[in-house]
This record gives C-alpha cells, sequence and structure tokens, in this order.
C-alpha cells in the first residue's frame, strides 16, 4: 500500500462544469475525509465518512457539493455547476481506527487541485 | 465555532537555533493536538501529536501542550534549511474527534542559512 491516492492532481474546467475526484485511502483505513485548502489558508472540514458511512457534513459544503463512498473503500467528491470560487486544493485523508486517539491521525492524499476560470 | 490561531509569519529563523511555533485553541473540550508540515504545493505531513498536558519529544521536534490556558507549540532544535515550511496546528473537537481536525492557517518557517 502506497498511502493516499487521488486523482486527478490537476483540474482546470470552466465555470458551470461538473467536476469528479477520486480518493483512494490507505487500505485498513474505514476512515475517510475531504478537505479544501485554499492559498494562504489551512484545510477546511468538509466531509467524512465511516465505513459507507457519510456521517457529518460542513456547511462550507454546499448543495453542488456531494461525497459517496459506496463500498467503504475509494471514495469521490462531485461539484456540480462549478464557480470561480471552488477553485482551491481538495484534500482526501484516511484514518485507521474508529475509537481511541489513532483514529485522529490522518494521512493525506497528494490532493486534487481545481482551477474554475 | 472551534478556532485555531496561528501567527502566519513569516517567522525567520538562523540555521542551527531553535524555532517555536506556537497555537492557541477555543475548544476547551478538544483532547487531541498535531502538528502538520507543509512545503510548498505538498499536503500536509504529521509531524507530532500530542494528547496530554506537558512535553513530547520526538528528535529534534518537541510538543507542548498546556490544556488550562488552551496552547499548544512546537519547538524545533537545530533548525535545518529543510525545516523550512508552512506549519499547522489542527486539534480535535470536544467529541473527540469524530467530525474531523480543525487546522489553523499555519506559520510560514523560513530557516536562513
Amino acid at each position: 500500500d502506497t498511502g493516499v491516492s487521488q486523482n486527478p492532481r490537476h483540474k482546470i474546467t470552466k465555470r458551470g462544469q461538473n467536476v469528479t475526484f477520486r480518493c483512494d485511502p490507505i487500505s485498513e483505513h474505514n476512515r475517510l475525509y475531504w478537505y479544501r485548502q485554499t492559498l494562504g489558508q489551512g484545510p477546511e472540514f468538509l466531509t467524512y465518512f465511516q465505513n459507507e458511512a457519510q456521517l457529518e457534513k460542513s456547511r462550507l459544503l454546499s448543495d453542488r457539493f456531494s461525497a459517496e463512498r459506496p463500498k467503504g473503500s475509494f471514495s469521490t467528491l462531485e461539484i456540480q455547476r462549478t464557480e470561480q470560487g471552488d477553485s482551491a486544493m481538495y484534500l482526501c485523508a484516511s484514518s485507521p481506527a474508529a475509537l481511541g486517539f489513532g483514529a485522529n491521525v490522518l494521512t493525506f492524499g497528494a490532493g486534487s487541485r481545481l482551477t474554475v476560470l | 465555532q472551534k478556532e485555531v490561531e496561528q501567527n502566519s509569519g513569516p517567522l525567520s529563523v538562523p540555521e542551527g537555533a531553535i524555532a517555536s511555533l506556537n497555537c492557541t485553541y477555543s475548544d476547551r473540550g478538544s483532547q487531541s493536538f498535531f502538528w502538520y508540515r507543509q512545503y510548498s504545493g505538498k499536503s500536509p505531513e504529521l509531524i507530532m501529536s500530542i494528547y496530554s498536558n506537558g512535553d513530547k519529544e520526538d528528535g529534534r521536534f518537541t510538543a507542548q501542550l498546556n490544556k488550562a490556558s488552551q496552547y499548544v507549540s512546537l519547538l524545533i532544535r537545530d533548525s535545518q534549511p529543510s525545516d523550512s515550511a508552512t506549519y499547522l496546528c489542527a486539534v480535535t473537537g470536544s467529541g473527540g474527534g469524530a467530525d474531523g481536525l480543525t487546522f489553523g492557517k499555519g506559520t510560514h518557517l523560513i530557516i536562513q542559512p
């Protein structure tokens, strides 16, 4: 296992188009997180899954954003009708155990950079 | 609303000196605390975690936690140019972290050769 994998690494799209990002977590990790990071800011929490269940969504996640993790393995984050304000790095992270302090040790993927023209 | 505050810097430190990075957090119930390092254009990587009051040392890095003051810090001894990066402080909420980590904006550290 080589860590958290994200695809595509870069995406340039025109305003109004839909985009989808994929994240493959570390195989034994059952928690998966999506974060968004803009220049000069720390990562902002968007949503997280425990296995296939989406347990929390940030109010940052408008109804144009949807995330899935259908079989508890990989996850997708779709942005519909993209806006220029959606331009950011979208980071996926995973963590191991469901309980205890180790559950919060996040390993990040390399990120998917979105540019909306 | 959980908040994590860091001085954005840049913090400039001579090579070989001690770099001191600070972070305060608003949620008194936060239980876990982390320092991530992020190089420009790269994703964050974990360098330290700390869960109880006091100091935790790992090589050249020491994390310090004071829950009463809601303060966590990171010391980097014998600073190297390769330590130049943005350092992100992250904390869990009082729910134990089920809602993920809240990050500060990061402190940009520059180690001068």
